[in-house]
């Protein structure tokens, strides 16, 4: 089955603990993203990759890695996390004009 | 800063009816145009992507732009229970697919 899945999808962690949230897609898409969701704002985009080892920033790139040593892979790494991190974050691949999202990885910030 | 502007609703609309939701946006060179779905506690899907001028129609879904408006919108016609979700537009950042500025969505409620 084509899907793009997320690891975890819950995680509690505590301010300046370093996490890092798994992304993988199997469609062999070249195009990968991760954004954020919160409230009132809707999805806003984080960083994105084009293609293996080329990535860019999105809106929100503060606070946040990532890395595309592989086509597949795409991990969101959070060096030292924050409250105002806590939030949906949903990882996509796209082919054509069309984005495929994960399930989404629910974060919370103590 | 681009911008992609929705109502939050929520909008609640009796079943059989047409649902208009509508979405405004700050950059003029935008190009194309999409509508996801957001079911509670899902991620989005693509439902509608628009690129011209006019109405495009897919089943009871039809999508309109009116690029000097800078306006576009989605009508659903003969709304279903099921139909009750959050829709998102979305709009490429300066005219190319590689950043997407997302509206905060609208949320839709069909009620028997």
């Amino acid at each position: 089955e084509a899907q793009v899945t997320q690891n975890p999808r819950y995680l509690i962690t505590v301010t300046g603990k370093k996490l890092t949230v798994t992304c993988s897609q199997n469609m062999n898409h070249e195009y990968m993203s991760w954004y954020r969701q919160d409230p009132g704002l809707g999805l806003r985009q984080i960083y994105y990759s084009m293609n293996v080892e080329v990535t860019d920033k999105g809106d929100v790139p503060e606070g946040y890695k990532v890395s595309r040593k592989e086509k597949r892979n795409f991990p969101l790494i959070l060096e030292s996390p924050s409250p105002n991190q806590t939030s949906l974050y949903f990882c996509a691949s796209k082919s054509g004009e069309t984005q495929y999202f994960g399930p989404g990885t629910r974060l919370l910030v103590l | 800063q681009k911008e992609v502007e929705q109502n939050s609703g929520p909008l609640s609309v009796p079943e059989g009816a047409i649902a208009s939701l509508n979405c405004t946006y700050s950059d003029r060179v935008s190009q194309s145009f999409f509508w996801y779905r957001q079911y509670s506690g899902k991620s989005p899907e693509l439902i509608m992507s628009i690129y011209s001028n006019g109405d495009k129609e897919d089943g009871r879904f039809t999508a309109q732009l009116n690029k000097a408006s800078q306006y576009v919108s989605l009508l659903i016609r003969d709304s279903q229970p099921s139909d009750s979700a959050t829709y998102l537009c979305a709009v490429p950042y300066s005219g190319g697919y590689n950043k997407l500025i997302f509206g905060a969505g609208t949320r839709l409620a069909v009620h028997p």
